[in-house]
């Protein structure tokens, strides 16, 4: 399996309301990502995980809050968000000690916030 | 802190011809990779091809090829004998061996039939 399952593929909240995003990969890679990415503009990282503990947070606000409950999943729970952190969300895992690797990269959720 | 340039918001180029898509980086490192991805409408970001910083050789990966110049920090893709499936947002990307990924400013490669 050398994927990156990302569900769902779609996703419109109120801004009242609770979502999460699921990442799952069966590669045995220990470092997970979210990414932001707004159209026609590059990925922005969000969050890392190395062996299940969060290594990395840049500065995202609270209203996002990821959790890796295993090795192979990753969540991003999502509360009172506004408009304008619609996005595309994308997933991506790699191994830690081969940076010569390139991330694996899911299809990503569209988010659409009302 | 590394930054990524990517100087050509758009490119276009006929298909069967040839295109060199730029890219520059600025680090202080000397331990680094350097990738090109590909973003299709689909949106899944793929994996054209990487190198090694520390490696003088171009890599090169079927029509897809590298111009790697350390000194300069430049890092430019070639794609020879352009496709249709080839059209997509094409970022550069730096890593470092901390593991952390910077994302040039993409160029979006439109294929002309």
């Amino acid at each position: 399996d050398t994927e990156v399952t990302q569900t769902p593929k779609h996703l419109v909240m109120g801004m009242t309301n609770k979502k999460s995003l699921k990442c799952e990969q069966h590669m045995g890679h220990r470092a997970m990502y979210w990414y932001k990415q707004k159209a026609k503009k590059p990925p922005e990282l969000m969050f890392v995980y190395s062996y299940e503990k969060l290594s990395i947070n840049e500065s995202v606000p609270s209203r996002f809050s990821p959790e890796c409950p295993n090795s192979s999943l990753l969540n991003l729970h999502l509360h009172a968000l506004q408009p304008e952190d619609s996005a595309l969300y994308l997933c991506a895992s790699g191994p830690t000690s081969l940076a010569n690797y390139g991330y694996t990269f899911g299809s990503g959720t569209r988010l659409t916030v009302v | 802190a590394q930054t990524v340039t990517q100087s050509q918001p758009e490119m276009s180029v006929q298909e069967a011809e040839t295109v060199t898509l730029s890219c520059t980086y600025d680090t202080s490192e000397s331990d680094y990779y350097l990738f090109w991805y590909k973003q299709p409408p689909s949106r899944q970001m793929i994996l054209v091809i990487r190198q090694e910083a520390y490696k003088q050789q171009n890599a090169t990966e079927n029509r897809f090829s590298v111009n790697f110049q350390k000194a300069a920090k430049s890092f430019s893709l070639k794609i020879s004998d352009s496709q249709l499936g080839d059209a997509a947002m094409y970022f550069c990307a730096y890593r470092t061996p901390g593991n952390q990924f910077y994302f040039g400013t993409g160029t979006s490669l439109t294929v002309i039939p």
